[in-house]
């Protein structure tokens, strides 16, 4: 069961656009969203975060929106540049019985960005 | 600023061997978390320690234990290996403290077995 959901496998856009990528999960224990970025063979690196108290969080180039009601999350990135081109993962986050947090991860959206 | 450091960050291994990977949180970090990612798949996550105690398991084989040690670092040990368990393996970890603290990612290390 895919508690969270990336179903587009890939996108492609011009440079200077906008990309945007989406996000649906499941599971209404999550509470933190996460984005990360990936490039082959090197370990995911943090991009940006939202907390369920909040709908928006903007950090330069990049936002992402969050629909509590939908269970659904966007990463907006404005605008666009051919080094954005990578593998891009969100990730929610909850509280495990044992008292731990874990990361469930989706199973990524590769973008590129033409130039 | 330093990061979460994994080795090695490539290894071969025959099936049927034994592999342990080593990782180093952030220093100050207090939990870590391994993950599994396979070939085109997302990753998957193992196990994770908080103080030198297990916290959580996910699927994590039989064939694979996990320590967290005194200095915050942590081992995977994997038995048995299967041509199967060939994956980047990645490492992870945050400061406890708050919820929502950001988990930070090593650079992975690469598995294979033939």
């Amino acid at each position: 069961d895919q508690q969270v959901k990336q179903n587009s496998p890939s996108l492609s856009v011009q440079e200077g656009r906008i990309s945007i990528l989406n996000c649906d999960y499941t599971n209404s224990m999550f509470d933190y969203f996460l984005w990360y970025k990936k490039y082959p063979a090197e370990g995911p690196t943090f991009l940006i975060s939202i907390s369920s108290i909040k709908d928006k969080n903007e950090d330069g180039r990049f936002t992402v929106f969050l629909n509590k009601s939908a269970k659904h999350l966007s990463l907006h990135i404005v605008p666009s540049q051919p080094g954005d081109s990578a593998v891009y993962f969100c990730a929610a986050s909850a509280y495990s019985q044992g008292g731990s947090e874990k990361l469930v991860f989706g199973k990524g959206t590769k973008l590129t960005v033409n130039p | 600023a330093a990061g979460v450091i994994q080795s090695p960050r490539h290894l071969i291994k025959e099936k049927r061997e034994t592999a342990t990977l080593k990782c180093y949180p952030i220093p100050r970090h207090d939990t870590v978390y391994w993950y599994q990612q396979g070939p085109g798949q997302d990753p998957q996550f193992l196990i994770s320690f908080y103080e030198k105690m297990q916290s959580d398991k996910g699927s994590i084989p039989d064939r694979f234990s996990a320590q967290q040690f005194s200095d915050y670092h942590s081992e995977l040990n994997m038995s048995s290996l299967e041509l199967g368990d060939s994956a980047l393996y990645f490492c992870a970890s945050k400061l406890r403290g708050y919820f929502g603290n950001t988990i930070y990612f090593g650079e992975g290390s690469w598995l294979t077995v033939v």
